[in-house]
């Protein structure tokens, strides 16, 4: 089974701060994608990043895909409050239906 | 709509009964998943359909789990003799292309009292 584990569980920053949130695993990944999901709603995917050593930015949102495609980060710059949620990573192991780290929630404080 | 819909999306039952749970993709979505939720957690894998192959059935947990999919669209995701243990969010998630993303419904809150 290939996991991805996710670290910190829980980030609980004040407004202005800068955080990095990490998805590792010991299974190389086709591909990763990051997902930010909202207390009673479904995730909503942020990117997909598909090539090792690959960098996206999405405003103030950094997303890295490590050069061995094992693990991904996501650099959030300057936190709002409206960055609080649950960040999930998710890969693909082979097969269409994604298999899900554990999660991060964070809590960006006013 | 325009987005997947699930219902109900919350249900409360008893301990032994059955649930049904029910998913309508997106228009002209060929794949459509089932996951689960345990609080704060990731997603766990359940079934997978994709056009009129076979489902993958491979992350379901026991055999009182069973889904269909009716007519490439909609699909029932069912549950016999509910254990406390199931109680999660069941989120239903549909694909257009492979290459696509996959969208999420707002998923169903099952609890078993």
């Amino acid at each position: 089974t290939q996991l991805l584990e996710q670290s910190p569980q829980f980030l609980s920053i004040q407004e202005g701060e800068n955080l990095t949130v990490y998805c590792n695993s010991s299974s190389v990944f086709s591909s990763l994608q990051w997902y930010r999901q909202e207390p009673g709603e479904g995730p909503v995917l942020l990117v997909t990043v598909v090539t090792g050593g690959e960098v996206k930015k999405l405003k103030r949102l950094t997303f890295q895909f490590g050069d061995a495609r094992k693990d991904s980060s996501l650099h959030i710059t300057a936190a709002q409050p409206g960055d609080t949620g649950l960040y999930l990573c998710a890969g693909e192991p082979g097969r269409r239906a994604l298999t899900f780290g554990s999660g991060t929630r964070l809590q960006v404080q006013p | 709509g325009a987005g997947v819909s699930q219902s109900p999306s919350n249900k409360v039952t008893e301990k032994g009964k059955d649930v049904e749970l029910r998913c309508d993709p997106i228009s002209g979505h060929t794949a459509l998943y089932w996951y689960r939720q345990s609080l704060g957690q990731g997603l766990e894998f359940l079934i997978y359909f994709q056009g009129n192959s076979a489902p993958d059935k491979s992350g379901l947990p026991s055999d009182r789990f069973s889904a269909e999919r009716t007519g490439g669209s909609v699909s029932t995701l069912t549950i016999q003799r509910t254990q406390q243990e199931d109680s999660a969010v069941y989120l239903c998630a549909s694909q257009g292309l492979p290459d696509q993303p996959q969208h999420f419904g707002d998923g169903t809150r099952l609890s078993i009292l």
